[in-house]
Protein backbone atom coordinates (compact mmCIF):
# COMPACT_ATOMS: atom_id res chain seq x y z
CA UNK A 1 0.00 0.00 0.00
CA UNK A 2 1.09 3.80 -0.87
CA UNK A 3 2.46 5.45 2.40
CA UNK A 4 0.51 8.65 3.87
CA UNK A 5 2.17 11.50 5.32
CA UNK A 6 -0.48 13.25 7.80
CA UNK A 7 0.32 16.34 10.26
CA UNK A 8 0.32 14.39 13.84
CA UNK A 9 -2.41 17.12 15.55
CA UNK A 10 -4.39 20.21 14.51
CA UNK A 11 -6.73 22.51 16.71
CA UNK A 12 -10.19 23.42 14.82
CA UNK A 13 -12.69 26.22 16.55
CA UNK A 14 -16.18 24.63 16.99
CA UNK A 15 -18.69 25.86 14.15
CA UNK A 16 -15.30 26.36 11.88
CA UNK A 17 -14.03 24.34 8.68
CA UNK A 18 -11.56 21.63 9.47
CA UNK A 19 -9.24 20.64 6.77
CA UNK A 20 -7.10 17.66 7.16
CA UNK A 21 -4.72 17.46 5.20
CA UNK A 22 -2.51 14.16 3.90
CA UNK A 23 0.32 13.65 1.47
CA UNK A 24 0.17 10.37 -0.81
CA UNK A 25 2.52 11.18 -3.69
CA UNK A 26 3.46 7.46 -4.35
CA UNK A 27 -0.02 6.17 -5.04
CA UNK A 28 -0.97 4.70 -8.11
CA UNK A 29 -3.71 5.24 -10.68
CA UNK A 30 -6.31 1.87 -9.35
CA UNK A 31 -5.85 3.28 -5.57
CA UNK A 32 -8.52 4.80 -3.26
CA UNK A 33 -8.29 7.31 -0.62
CA UNK A 34 -9.76 6.53 1.94
CA UNK A 35 -10.85 8.60 5.34
CA UNK A 36 -11.82 6.64 8.91
CA UNK A 37 -11.81 8.06 12.46
CA UNK A 38 -11.43 7.02 15.70
CA UNK A 39 -13.30 8.76 18.95
CA UNK A 40 -11.29 7.90 22.17
CA UNK A 41 -10.73 4.37 21.83
CA UNK A 42 -13.78 3.25 19.59
CA UNK A 43 -13.68 1.07 16.56
CA UNK A 44 -12.84 3.27 13.94
CA UNK A 45 -15.43 4.70 11.71
CA UNK A 46 -15.48 5.14 7.72
CA UNK A 47 -16.05 8.91 6.62
CA UNK A 48 -15.57 8.79 2.67
CA UNK A 49 -13.38 7.70 -0.34
CA UNK A 50 -12.59 8.25 -3.55
CA UNK A 51 -10.14 7.90 -6.79
CA UNK A 52 -9.77 10.97 -8.44
CA UNK A 53 -13.32 13.50 -8.46
CA UNK A 54 -13.92 15.10 -4.83
CA UNK A 55 -16.63 13.63 -2.96
CA UNK A 56 -19.21 15.03 -0.70
CA UNK A 57 -21.32 12.78 1.60
CA UNK A 58 -23.14 14.18 4.86
CA UNK A 59 -20.31 13.54 7.29
CA UNK A 60 -17.43 15.20 5.17
CA UNK A 61 -16.21 16.28 1.67
CA UNK A 62 -13.05 15.06 -0.09
CA UNK A 63 -11.12 16.86 -2.27
CA UNK A 64 -8.14 15.13 -3.78
CA UNK A 65 -5.71 17.00 -6.27
CA UNK A 66 -5.45 16.38 -10.05
CA UNK A 67 -2.52 14.75 -9.80
CA UNK A 68 -3.67 12.45 -7.07
CA UNK A 69 -0.56 13.24 -4.88
CA UNK A 70 -2.62 14.61 -2.04
CA UNK A 71 -5.75 15.55 -0.43
CA UNK A 72 -7.68 17.38 1.97
CA UNK A 73 -10.63 15.98 4.15
CA UNK A 74 -13.22 18.80 4.79
CA UNK A 75 -15.36 18.99 8.09
CA UNK A 76 -17.21 22.07 7.47
CA UNK A 77 -18.80 22.53 10.56
CA UNK A 78 -16.84 20.99 13.38
CA UNK A 79 -18.49 19.74 16.67
CA UNK A 80 -16.99 19.04 20.03
CA UNK A 81 -17.78 15.62 19.17
CA UNK A 82 -15.37 15.56 15.94
CA UNK A 83 -12.39 15.85 18.30
CA UNK A 84 -10.83 12.03 16.82
CA UNK A 85 -7.80 10.78 15.48
CA UNK A 86 -8.38 11.12 11.35
CA UNK A 87 -6.70 8.62 9.14
CA UNK A 88 -6.03 9.00 5.51
CA UNK A 89 -5.78 5.69 3.59
CA UNK A 90 -4.55 4.73 -0.03
CA UNK A 91 -6.08 0.89 -0.18
CA UNK A 92 -5.16 -1.18 -3.25
CA UNK A 93 -6.79 -4.53 -1.57
CA UNK A 94 -6.77 -3.86 2.54
CA UNK A 95 -7.10 -1.54 4.91
CA UNK A 96 -3.65 -0.27 6.93
CA UNK A 97 -4.01 2.22 9.52
CA UNK A 98 -1.16 5.30 9.94
CA UNK A 99 -0.80 7.15 12.77
CA UNK A 100 -3.44 9.91 11.59
CA UNK A 101 -4.08 13.74 12.62
CA UNK A 102 -5.29 14.05 15.91
CA UNK A 103 -7.75 17.03 15.95
CA UNK A 104 -8.76 18.91 18.59
CA UNK A 105 -12.26 21.25 18.09
CA UNK A 106 -12.45 23.63 20.57
CA UNK A 107 -15.61 25.47 22.00
CA UNK B 1 -28.49 1.14 11.00
CA UNK B 2 -26.68 -2.29 10.98
CA UNK B 3 -24.27 -2.77 13.14
CA UNK B 4 -21.27 -5.11 13.85
CA UNK B 5 -21.44 -6.19 17.81
CA UNK B 6 -19.04 -7.54 20.06
CA UNK B 7 -18.87 -9.82 23.00
CA UNK B 8 -17.63 -9.42 25.53
CA UNK B 9 -16.73 -5.93 25.76
CA UNK B 10 -14.03 -6.08 28.34
CA UNK B 11 -12.03 -9.98 29.02
CA UNK B 12 -9.23 -10.23 32.16
CA UNK B 13 -7.39 -13.22 31.65
CA UNK B 14 -4.28 -14.87 33.32
CA UNK B 15 -1.40 -15.61 30.80
CA UNK B 16 -1.67 -18.90 29.47
CA UNK B 17 -5.53 -19.23 29.55
CA UNK B 18 -7.06 -19.07 25.89
CA UNK B 19 -9.78 -16.55 24.95
CA UNK B 20 -12.29 -16.26 22.62
CA UNK B 21 -13.58 -12.64 21.03
CA UNK B 22 -16.83 -12.70 19.54
CA UNK B 23 -18.43 -10.52 17.03
CA UNK B 24 -21.28 -10.84 15.03
CA UNK B 25 -20.93 -9.45 11.42
CA UNK B 26 -23.44 -7.06 9.53
CA UNK B 27 -25.85 -9.46 8.21
CA UNK B 28 -25.45 -9.57 4.43
CA UNK B 29 -21.95 -8.83 4.74
CA UNK B 30 -19.10 -12.09 3.35
CA UNK B 31 -16.13 -10.53 4.45
CA UNK B 32 -14.62 -10.80 8.11
CA UNK B 33 -11.62 -8.89 9.85
CA UNK B 34 -9.67 -8.77 12.83
CA UNK B 35 -7.49 -5.78 13.52
CA UNK B 36 -6.03 -4.74 17.51
CA UNK B 37 -5.16 -1.77 18.55
CA UNK B 38 -2.35 -1.90 21.81
CA UNK B 39 -2.45 0.77 24.35
CA UNK B 40 -1.42 4.26 22.43
CA UNK B 41 -0.45 2.40 19.28
CA UNK B 42 -1.91 1.87 15.74
CA UNK B 43 -4.61 0.02 14.78
CA UNK B 44 -3.02 -2.96 13.16
CA UNK B 45 -4.53 -5.65 10.48
CA UNK B 46 -4.43 -9.38 11.81
CA UNK B 47 -6.68 -11.18 9.55
CA UNK B 48 -9.28 -11.30 7.15
CA UNK B 49 -11.54 -14.14 6.42
CA UNK B 50 -14.13 -15.18 3.49
CA UNK B 51 -15.86 -18.34 2.23
CA UNK B 52 -14.73 -20.16 5.90
CA UNK B 53 -10.93 -19.70 5.03
CA UNK B 54 -8.42 -16.88 5.50
CA UNK B 55 -7.45 -14.68 2.66
CA UNK B 56 -5.41 -12.88 4.53
CA UNK B 57 -2.98 -12.95 7.62
CA UNK B 58 -0.99 -10.06 9.26
CA UNK B 59 2.94 -11.45 10.99
CA UNK B 60 1.34 -10.89 14.34
CA UNK B 61 -0.99 -13.75 13.41
CA UNK B 62 0.59 -16.26 14.09
CA UNK B 63 -0.60 -20.13 15.48
CA UNK B 64 -1.54 -18.71 18.62
CA UNK B 65 -4.13 -17.17 16.74
CA UNK B 66 -7.39 -18.57 14.72
CA UNK B 67 -10.68 -17.44 13.67
CA UNK B 68 -13.66 -19.30 12.40
CA UNK B 69 -17.27 -18.65 11.84
CA UNK B 70 -18.90 -21.48 13.38
CA UNK B 71 -22.31 -20.73 12.35
CA UNK B 72 -23.90 -18.50 9.94
CA UNK B 73 -23.72 -15.57 12.30
CA UNK B 74 -20.89 -15.42 14.59
CA UNK B 75 -17.03 -14.64 13.79
CA UNK B 76 -14.45 -15.40 16.15
CA UNK B 77 -10.96 -14.60 17.21
CA UNK B 78 -9.00 -17.58 19.62
CA UNK B 79 -6.16 -16.74 21.34
CA UNK B 80 -4.57 -20.04 22.51
CA UNK B 81 -2.12 -19.35 24.85
CA UNK B 82 -2.76 -15.91 26.18
CA UNK B 83 0.82 -13.59 26.48
CA UNK B 84 0.94 -10.43 28.42
CA UNK B 85 1.96 -8.64 24.94
CA UNK B 86 -1.74 -9.99 24.19
CA UNK B 87 -3.26 -7.52 25.72
CA UNK B 88 -5.14 -4.66 23.42
CA UNK B 89 -8.18 -3.38 21.61
CA UNK B 90 -9.29 -5.82 19.26
CA UNK B 91 -11.48 -4.95 16.43
CA UNK B 92 -13.95 -6.74 14.49
CA UNK B 93 -14.90 -5.33 11.09
CA UNK B 94 -17.09 -6.57 7.98
CA UNK B 95 -17.63 -5.39 4.50
CA UNK B 96 -19.54 -6.22 1.89
CA UNK B 97 -17.11 -6.77 -1.01
CA UNK B 98 -13.50 -7.79 -1.18
CA UNK B 99 -10.34 -5.36 -1.61
CA UNK B 100 -12.94 -2.57 -0.56
CA UNK B 101 -11.88 0.10 1.91
CA UNK B 102 -15.31 0.57 3.25
CA UNK B 103 -15.03 -1.31 6.71
CA UNK B 104 -17.66 -1.47 9.41
CA UNK B 105 -15.85 -1.87 12.77
CA UNK B 106 -17.23 -2.79 16.06
CA UNK B 107 -16.81 -0.89 19.20
CA UNK B 108 -14.12 -3.69 20.12
CA UNK B 109 -13.34 -6.14 22.89
CA UNK B 110 -10.69 -4.95 25.48
CA UNK B 111 -8.76 -7.77 26.74
CA UNK B 112 -6.30 -7.54 29.46
CA UNK B 113 -3.65 -10.35 30.25
CA UNK B 114 -2.52 -10.35 33.50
Amino acid sequence: DAKTTQPPSMDCAEGRAANLPCNHSTISGNEYVYWYRQIHSQGPQYIIHGLKNNETNEMASLIITEDRKSSTLILPHATLRDTAVYYCIVVTDKLIFGTGTRLQVFP
Amino acid sequence: EPEVTQTPSHQVTQMGQEVILRCVPISNHLYFYWYRQILGQKVEFLVSFYNNEISEKSEIFDDQFSVERPDGSNFTLKIRSTKLEDSAMYFCASSEWMYTGELFFGEGSRLTVL
